[in-house]
Parts: structure tokens; sequence; C-alpha cells
């Protein structure tokens, strides 16, 4: 079974760009989280989508935002970017979620110039 | 609300070495706790979890952890450390309201001697 897919891997912007990052869950799994990762903020959570619906949200501003497809593959939108949007973006899936394992991503590294 | 505190950022044992990781959580409910592990430039994966059945939670790769309620804790252990455990560490906790939503610890980072 393939596991969770994150395109692209890397990627490098400069400020005020928007970005756009993809997401594969494993098949059969509807629930994808994402999380941002930076050495001075640890491990965030940012949403997390089930059949196209966002069913959680973190503490981010609306500049981040997020949608599922028919196929559970989701995707991230960051607009106006800033420096400090620069980080790993970890996405991950589960069956349903509510205590299923999390299956992580390797995730996008998005470098803010 | 729930968190979880990661008592060291860096942990070093040598090869053969028992290992110890630390953490204390704070939760008004029954939390649910896990252990992450991730390896430079690869994403996390789940050593274990407790979702309140036994105290003591068996993991992968010789890794296991026990809840001690009466202590807040869930610390991280295994009897012999291995060249490949070097890696970072990270306690989670499920949020009681959004059990879909994971809040990560700061994270240990275990150096492996020869």
């Amino acid at each position: 079974k393939a596991g969770v897919t994150q395109t692209p891997r890397y990627l490098i912007k400069t400020r005020g760009q928007q970005v756009t990052l993809s997401c594969s869950p494993i098949s059969g799994h509807r629930s994808v989280s994402w999380y941002q990762q930076t050495p001075g903020q640890g491990l965030q959570f940012l949403f997390e989508y089930f059949s196209e619906t966002q069913r959680n949200k973190g503490n981010f501003p609306g500049r981040f935002s997020g949608r599922q497809f028919s196929n559970s593959r989701s995707e991230m939108n960051v607009s106006t970017l800033e420096l400090g949007d620069s980080a790993l973006y970890l996405c991950a899936s589960s069956f349903e979620n509510r205590n299923n394992e999390q299956f992580f991503g390797p995730g996008t590294r998005l470098t803010v110039l | 609300a729930q968190s979880v505190t990661q008592l060291d950022s860096h942990v070093s044992v040598s090869e053969g070495t028992p290992v110890l990781l630390r953490c204390n959580y704070s939760s008004s409910y029954s939390p649910s706790l896990f252990w992450y592990v991730q390896h430079p430039n690869k994403g996390l994966q789940l050593l274990l979890k407790y979702t309140s059945a036994a105290t003591l939670v068996k993991g992968i790769n010789g890794f296991e952890a026990e809840f001690k309620k009466s202590e807040t804790s869930f610390h991280l252990t295994k009897p012999s450390a291995h060249m490949s455990d070097a890696a970072e560490y990270f306690c989670v906790v499920s949020d009681a309201y959004n059990t879909d939503k994971l809040i990560f610890g700061t994270g240990t980072r275990l150096q492996v001697f020869p």
C-alpha cells in the first residue's frame, strides 16, 4: 500500500506570492490533516478535512486555507506569503481519525525569500 | 486545555544502554497519548499510543511507555539503544474536544554514540 505522498517536496517562493501544496492520502483514508513544523514553534495543527469538509481548524490566519476533493486528495494554499511561513508542511491521513493512527507524509519544505 | 511537556530537548546515550525520554501531560479528561518519531528528512512515524486500555503500552522497535495518572507522565523507554534510534521523538496528546487534532510536544533529540 502506497504511503501518504506530498508534492512538491521542496519549494522556494518570495514574499507576497501564494503557494499551493498537495497531499494524496493512503488509499481508503478519508481524513487528511495538515501541520506546520518550524524550529521556533514546533509542530502546529493547521486544519483537518473529512469527506470534503473542514472538520477542525487550528489557530492560523485566514491566509492559510485548504480543501479536499472527492477522491480525498487535499490541497492547502497560503496566500500573501511572509518570511515566517518558511516551514516544513506535513500532511497526515487516517481512516476516519478519532484517535486512529495518523500516517504522515514526508512533508513539503517551503522557503520564503 | 491539553498540553504535553517534554522535559529534555536532547538526550545522549551509548549504543546498548537504556533510553528514557520523559513526557508529562496536562489534561482535564482521560487523554489519548502518543509517541511519534521523526528521522531526518522523513515524515513522522507512530511508535505507540495509549487510549485508556493497558497502562503499559508496547510499540514498535522495542519501545514502550507507561501511563502514570498519579504522576501525569508518559515516559518512553527502550532497554537497549541502537544506532538507528537516533532521531527526534515527539510526545503527543489528542485534543479532548477535537480528537482529530494532535497537540505535539517540543521534541527530544536522541543521539546514540557507538
